[in-house]
């Protein structure tokens, strides 16, 4: 099965600057790689995902690369803000498989400090 | 409109307790998904479901666990004899296919003590 990996476990930036969350996979299958936004007792929310025919995608910001000859993706938040402190998951997906299930990564616990 | 909704939120019960957990999936969404996640994880897959049929259960831990969907909305995941190590939360998902976004719910923390 798949395998996604996930770092760094936590991160800490100054409201203003940017982080970046790196994840790989190890299934060449994969092809569609979500990032899920958690915050406390509330369930993952979808906030940007990437499919494999294409290398980045953004949406005000944030971003996402995928680089599938490495199989590693990953998600970068700039001009970070408080409200951006939560969890984050990767996690990936064979969209052209019969099964369901999305991969998660471990996490990464985000503090952006005001 | 109305996302996915969970309940209980907390259910607290003892061990060797039998416990339902309830999921109901956005309206239309023809797929399901249970998950569980531990503290500090990420979620892990249980069982999807497609329609009424579970279409994927591979990822249920044992034989003590169990979900339906008798008319293709509505879930139940029920765990028979409960076990310390079944503490967690239990994610439901639904999507509007199997190839589309999941959304998740808030999902349903489960103490056993």
């Amino acid at each position: 099965g798949e395998n996604v990996e996930q770092h760094p476990s936590t991160l800490s930036v100054q409201e203003g600057d940017s982080a970046v969350i790196k994840c790989t996979y190890s299934d060449s299958a994969s092809n569609y790689f979500p990032w899920y936004k958690q915050e406390l007792g509330k369930g993952p929310q979808l906030i940007i995902d990437i499919r494999s025919n294409v290398g980045e995608k953004k949406d005000q910001r944030i971003a996402v690369t995928l680089n599938k000859t490495a199989k590693h993706f990953s998600l970068h938040i700039t001009e970070t803000q408080p409200e951006d402190s939560a969890v984050y998951f990767c996690a990936a997906y064979d969209r052209g498989s019969t099964l369901g299930r999305l991969y998660f990564g471990r996490g990464t616990q985000l503090t952006v400090w005001p | 409109g109305a996302g996915v909704s969970q309940t209980p939120s907390n259910k607290v019960t003892e061990k060797g307790k039998y416990v339902e957990l309830r999921c109901d999936p956005i309206s239309g969404h023809t797929a399901l998904y249970w998950y569980r996640q531990s503290l500090g994880q990420g979620p892990e897959f249980l069982i999807y479901f497609q329609g009424t049929g579970a279409a994927d259960d591979s990822g249920l831990p044992n034989d003590r666990f169990f979900a339906v969907r008798p008319e293709g909305s509505v879930s139940t995941l029920k765990i028979q004899r409960t076990e310390r190590g079944d503490s967690a939360v239990y994610l439901c998902a639904s999507s509007f296919s199997r190839s589309n976004e999941q959304f998740f719910g808030p999902g349903t923390r489960l103490t056993v003590l």
